[in-house]
Order: C-alpha cells, then structure tokens, then sequence
C-alpha cells in the first residue's frame, strides 16, 4: 500500500530559524516521484519540487533544501533563515508509476508559523 | 506562462442541487484531475482522466459524481445532488507526461453546500 506521513501537525519558529518539515512514504514500486507543494493562506497549490525515484541527489534552492533517502524513506524538507511569507501548510506528495494514472497521494500536511 | 483555471471560484449551493465546476487544462495537456480538499483536512485524489474517459477513481467518486471533456478545452465535474459534506476545495489538475513532470493545478474551487 502507498502512504505519506507528515508527522509534524504544526510547527510554529520565529523568523530566521531554520526549520525541517518531515516527510516520510510508503510504496513497493521501485519507481515513483516525491514531491512538495506548499498552500498559502489563500488555498492555491503552489509546486516547490519534484524528485524521482532513482534521483537521490539532495537539493537546493535558495533556501529551501530537500534531503532524499531511500534507506529511511524520507524526502525531508528545510527552510533556512525562515521569514514570515513561508507561513503556509507543507504536503509532501507521493505518485507511482504502477498507478497507471500517477495520481497524488498527499500526506497530511505541516502548517508552519514563522512569528516575526 | 500557461495556467489551469477553474471557475467559479466559490459556489455556494443548497443541498440536493446540481453543480458543476469547471476547469481549463493546459492546452496540450492530456492527464487531468480531480482532487478534493475538505478545510483544514489533506488533499485527496477524486478522478482521473485521459483520453476521453475515466482511467482511475477513488472511493470518494461514487454515482454521485462525474466527470466530462465536453470539448477541447474544458474538463468539467459534476456532482448530482449535493450533501452537506460535499463541501470543500475542489481542485483542477493536468499534466502532459506524467513520468516527466508535475501535475498543475488550477487554483481550486470552493464548494459551500448550505
């Protein structure tokens, strides 16, 4: 069976801390995708990364960085140096290829609150 | 830069009514979506479509539910006669080659059922 869990519900920090939201999945496919989107509070879905299977390469962009471990089956996400606009809720996505259709299974998500 | 759109964007309905909500994929996108989100709750994958028919469903897409491509450009969702849980975000989605990218989505639509 396929599963996301966001263990974290809410973290809240205060400006320019670093924070690390946890992503961990479930699959028996041995290829699949990894993704984050993150949701303001005005709703919209807003894509920040994609990561495939057999790509286990850790990324960065600005501040933002993703950690990838097959071993643990975490896709790990960190903001550095946070700031008030990245207040929204985090969902960590996972698709299959097997699924035909690659659909979504989102996790729960983590509302982060970054305090001034 | 080629969005989704999706319209209205908040409909508010009376139980047991017919609504429809409306999306416009990209336009040469061939993979599209349907994903619901019910406040404060994950989203959840409804319908998805390619082709010209249904290719998965989930449990939540009972009879109640369905889905269209009336022409080249919308993709439409129907829900025959709402209930009070029907309420939520409602999000449009499409992808060209899913082993290559994303899915997009369209900025949803809020569905109140009174």
């Amino acid at each position: 069976a396929q599963k996301v869990t966001q263990a974290q519900t809410e973290i809240s920090v205060v400006e320019k801390e670093d924070v690390t939201l946890d992503c961990v999945y479930e699959t028996r496919d041995t290829t699949y995708y990894l993704f984050w989107y993150k949701q303001p509070p005005s709703g919209e879905l807003v894509f920040l990364i994609r990561r495939n299977s057999f790509d286990e390469q850790n990324e960065i962009s600005g501040r933002y960085s993703w950690n990838f471990q097959k071993s643990t089956s975490s896709f790990n996400f960190t903001i550095t140096a946070s700031q008030v606009v990245d207040s929204a809720v985090y969902f960590c996505a996972l698709s299959q290829a097997t699924s035909g259709t690659y659909k979504y299974i989102f996790g729960t998500g983590t509302r982060l609150k970054v305090l001034a | 830069e080629p969005e989704v759109t999706q319209t209205p964007s908040h409909q508010v309905t009376q139980m047991g009514q017919e609504v429809i909500l409306r999306c416009v994929p990209i336009s040469n996108h061939l993979y599209f979506y349907w994903y619901r989100q019910i406040l404060g709750q994950k989203v959840e994958f409804l319908v998805s479509f390619y082709n010209n028919e249904i290719s998965e469903k989930s449990e939540i897409f009972d009879d109640q539910f369905s889905v269209e491509r009336p022409d080249g450009s919308n993709f439409t969702l129907k829900i025959r006669s709402t209930k009070l849980e029907d309420s939520a975000m409602y999000f449009c989605a499409s992808n060209r080659d899913p082993s290559y990218n994303e899915q997009f989505f369209g900025p949803g639509t809020r569905l109140t059922v009174l």
